[in-house]
């Protein structure tokens, strides 16, 4: 069974642009989740989508966002990148949402904003 | 203060050492509880899941919970090269959906 794939795995942009990275998550789970993970932070998280409803969101700014399709790929979206959104982002399925579906992660897509 | 500590070591062992990682806690509404593996370059790789208090073996990995002292462990018995990589453990709230609380990870290097 293939895991979670994310793309691109590395990404440059400059401060200002926006940019947007793809999660396909594994084959019959229906949550997918994003996290932020930084040295000084580590992992925080961002948002759930499930069955394309947002169902939880984290304290981040509003130019960060997301949404998730019929078959369950889901997108996250960084408007007018600052230098301070570089990070590894990380998408993860769980086949339902909550306590008993446990997460499984991609590599992730490292974003660099110079 | 966060919600999860985590020592962040770096922690060194010789080849078959018995390895102890822990993480204290402050929300007491946490009731799922994970520990994932990572290495570099990679996403977290889920290594044991529990729920509320109590143990859970498999193979050479044990995760331990103490609700009422706000603490988790994972022993890592006989540890190889392989083991080297970072450990996060992870928490969550009954209702609180796919909303995981990470520790901020403790880099384990397991030496011939």
């Amino acid at each position: 069974k293939a895991g979670v794939t994310q793309t691109p795995r590395y990404l440059i942009k400059t401060r200002g642009q926006q940019v947007t990275l793809s999660c396909s998550p594994i084959s019959g789970h229906r949550s997918v989740s994003w996290y932020q993970q930084t040295p000084g932070q580590g992992l925080q998280f961002l948002f759930e989508y499930f069955s394309e409803t947002q169902r939880n969101k984290g304290n981040f700014p509003g130019r960060f966002s997301g949404r998730q399709f019929s078959n369950s790929r889901s997108e996250m979206n960084v408007s007018t990148l600052e230098l301070g959104d570089s990070a590894l982002y990380l998408c993860a399925s769980s086949v339902g949402t909550g306590g008993g579906s446990p997460l499984h992660f991609g590599n992730g897509t490292r974003l660099t904003v110079t | 203060q966060k919600e999860v500590e985590q020592d962040p070591g770096p922690l060194s062992v010789p080849e078959g050492a018995i390895v102890s990682l822990n993480c204290t806690y402050s929300n007491s509404a946490f009731q799922y509880f994970m520990w994932y593996r990572q290495y570099s370059r990679k996403g977290p790789e889920l290594l044991m899941y529990t729920y509320s208090s109590g143990n859970k073996e498999d193979g050479r990995f044990t995760a331990q919970v103490d609700k009422s002292s706000k603490y988790i462990s994972l022993f890592i018995r006989d540890s190889q090269p392989s083991d080297s990589a970072t450990y996060l453990c992870a928490m969550s709230e009954e209702g609180g959906g796919n909303k995981l609380t990470f520790g901020t990870g403790t880099q384990l290097k397991v030496e011939l």
